[in-house]
């Protein structure tokens, strides 16, 4: 049992490249969201799924795309990355967001 | 909508002795939860407490309790004999118990940093 596994770690981009932050879940949960931490700021969701083929936009969206094609799977897609989105990610799964992934640390040059 | 504010950026305590996170919240809900989590320098997200907040008995996870005062709106930690292991940065957070999509949605505080000396 993984728990919420991310890829990658760590990520640098230049701006306007695309990317996408894997997120996976092995607990069966209906519920994964995404969320940026900033200083200063906590958390901030971006995106959430309440199941396979629904999503929603949180409070950050703009700027990221989601999909959720499996129980198990929801990336995180950066479409042309910018310096704001210089941010940790993290994926989180679970009622309430009960279980974190260890996050990404992406930066946008 | 939903707003949390932890007004302490930082905050330290000795080895052993005991200390109090503040955490107030602002709903016109009347269910939904209460969370402190603990962000360690590792950066992993961890739930130490949650607090429903239908429920008058405030939470007790070891060490870790809550004052939960729902009139006020105020959702406190209070961490006995505090640790080395306890330093982090610590998020108190709001959810909705409204069913549906309300589950994955939390709402953080800012945080607070913990430092424990030895």
């Amino acid at each position: 049992n993984a728990g919420v596994t991310q890829t990658p770690k760590f990520q640098v981009l230049k701006t306007g490249q695309s990317m996408t932050l894997q997120c996976a879940q092995d607990m069966n949960h209906e519920y994964m969201s995404w969320y940026r931490q900033d200083p200063g700021m906590g958390l901030r969701l971006i995106h959430y799924s309440v199941g396979a083929g629904i999503t929603d936009q949180g409070e950050v969206p703009n700027g990221y795309n989601v999909s959720r094609s499996t129980t198990e799977d929801f990336p995180l897609r950066l479409l042309s990355a910018a310096p704001s989105q210089t941010s940790v990610y993290f994926c989180a799964s679970g009622p309430g967001g009960s279980y974190f992934g260890p996050g990404t640390r992406l930066t946008v040059l | 909508a939903q707003t949390v504010t932890q007004s302490q950026p930082e905050m330290s305590v000795q080895e052993a002795e005991t200390v109090t996170l503040s955490c107030t919240y602002d709903t016109s809900e009347s269910d939904y939860y209460l969370f402190w989590y603990k962000q360690p320098p590792s950066r992993q997200m961890i739930l130490v407490i949650r607090q429903e907040a239908y429920k008058q008995q405030n939470a007790t996870e070891n060490r870790f309790s809550v004052n939960f005062q729902k009139a006020a709106k105020s959702f406190s930690l209070k961490i006995s004999d505090s640790q080395l292991g306890d330093a982090a940065m610590y998020f108190c957070a709001y959810r909705r118990n409204a069913g549906g999509t309300s589950y994955g949605k939390l709402t953080f505080g800012q945080g607070t940093i913990l430092t424990v000396h030895p």
